[in-house]
């Protein structure tokens, strides 16, 4: 199993909703990743988790609230999301964590499409 | 800081024709360069990296650190080679994206 799972595939919330998104690997990778990306833009760094701990917040409007309970799952709780907010929201795993330099490949999810009405 | 420069955001070759697709750097560490590939409602893949220095798809890619370049290349291009390429960079326990450039080959 080579794949990171990504539910739901589309989205769409209002501002004033809670809603999380969900990312699932059977890799063994211990390092994964939440990436926005925009229309005709590329991928975004918006949270690292190594070994399950966070690593690197990128600034991320606290709206924006990642979990990761397990070395397979890696969840992205949102909430008083604005219209801006829309885009493809990826996730991506590598077997070690970048900085270690072992097996740096990064596989990605096919993406949350999310719109913010 | 690190940052990659895909100048075209599209390049536009016929079919047999050679593809060259630039892609250059700034960091001050010691980098990785990739390049991902996203086919059309496809996920992000992974095309190459420097490090293994293979040719994936007939893609070759050569870093240049005195020209902080990685550009992409292939001697024939081919119609299934349409997509979006991103070549990006790892440096720390980031990896960095360049704003892509779409391929298009015709026919």
């Amino acid at each position: 199993d080579t794949e990171v799972t990504q539910t739901p595939k589309h989205l769409v919330m209002g501002m004033t909703n809670k809603k999380s998104l969900k990312c699932e690997q059977h890799m063994g990778h211990r390092a994964m990743y939440w990436y926005k990306q925009k229309a005709k833009k590329p991928p975004e760094l918006m949270f690292v988790y190594s070994y399950e701990k966070l690593s690197i917040n990128e600034s991320v409007p606290s709206r924006f609230s990642p979990e990761c309970p397990n070395s397979s799952l890696l969840n992205l709780h949102l909430h008083a999301l604005q219209p801006e907010d829309s885009a493809l929201y990826l996730c991506a795993s590598s077997q070690t964590p970048w900085s270690r330099g072992s097996d740096t490949e990064a596989f990605f999810g096919q993406g949350t499409r999310l719109t913010v009405v | 800081a690190q940052r990659v420069t895909q100048p075209e955001k599209l390049l536009s070759v016929f079919k047999g024709a050679p593809v060259e697709l630039k892609c250059n750097y700034s960091y001050s560490g010691s980098p990785e360069l990739f390049w991902y590939v996203q086919y059309s409602r496809q996920r992000l893949q992974l095309l190459l990296r420097h490090i293994s220095r293979e040719s994936i798809k007939g893609f070759t890619a050569d870093l240049n650190k005195g020209e902080t370049s990685f550009h992409l290349k292939k001697p024939f291009a081919q119609e299934e080679d349409s997509a979006m390429y991103y070549c990006a960079l790892r440096g720390g326990n980031k990896l960095v994206f360049g704003a892509g450039t779409i391929l298009r080959v015709k026919s």
